[in-house]
């Protein structure tokens, strides 16, 4: 059973487009979070929700939206998609917000055309 | 300035070699914590290994170790006679406590910029 798991693997759209990637985690974990990788393979935190709270928002244009429906689920809304938006989307999650290693999930790979 | 430096952007060696992925971090805390990740070429993100900043001890697992030196900052890693299945990008990542607005406690991730290791038959 796939402990993080993504949806889509691949999206590919057109710029303006709104898109959304689902994320969910079967580890009973508290905590759950979404990363940007970049195509120079950098990683940044974007969001972190732990029990349905966010407790992480870094400076990501308001276009992004993340939702937590319950500590099991973390999607991410993207509005009005730009060119600039094209990189690999991670989700991530971790027992508890402080510490704990986090388990990825295998990543949404968006193109904006 | 950099929180996690990984000076080696790509690294090349040829099976059975032994081989250091560097890790150096800068924080002003006395409590965090230290992790390596592997990114395989199918793209997933493999956690390797946790490592608070109390606990200097190296660490071995199978052909991987590890050795945190606190006097350096740095969190180095070795594997012993690589293979081809190594080949992937490492990073290394330095977790701190933060407190946001609210009153919950959290640590953040943050990582390197990655060393690709490429490893020949």
């Amino acid at each position: 059973d796939t402990a993080v798991s993504q949806t889509p693997k691949y999206l590919v759209t057109q710029m303006g487009n709104d898109k959304s990637i689902k994320c969910e985690q079967n580890l009973g974990h508290d905590t759950m979070y979404w990363y940007k990788q970049d195509s120079k393979k950098f990683l940044k935190i974007m969001f972190s929700y732990n029990n349905k709270e966010l407790i992480i928002n870094e400076t990501v244009p308001n276009r992004f939206s993340p939702k937590s429906p319950d500590k099991a689920h973390l999607n991410l809304h993207i509005n009005s998609l730009e060119l600039g938006d094209s990189a690999v989307y991670f989700c991530a999650s971790s027992q508890s917000p402080t510490f704990r290693e986090q388990y990825f999930g295998p990543g949404t790979r968006l193109t904006v055309t | 300035a950099q929180k996690v430096t990984q000076a080696q952007t790509e690294i090349s060696v040829v099976e059975k070699e032994d081989v250091t992925l560097d890790c150096v971090y800068e924080t002003r805390d006395t409590t965090y914590y230290l992790f390596w990740y592997k990114q395989p070429p199918s793209g997933e993100l493999v956690f390797l290994i946790r490592r608070n900043s109390f606990d200097e001890q190296n660490e071995i697992s199978g052909r991987y170790s590890w050795n945190f030196q606190k006097s350096t900052s740095s969190f180095n890693f070795t594997i012993t006679a690589s293979q081809v299945v190594d080949s992937a990008v490492y990073f290394c990542a330095l977790s701190e406590a933060y407190t946001n607005a609210g009153g919950t406690s959290y640590g953040k991730l943050t990582f390197g910029q990655g060393t690709i290791l490429t490893v020949h038959p």
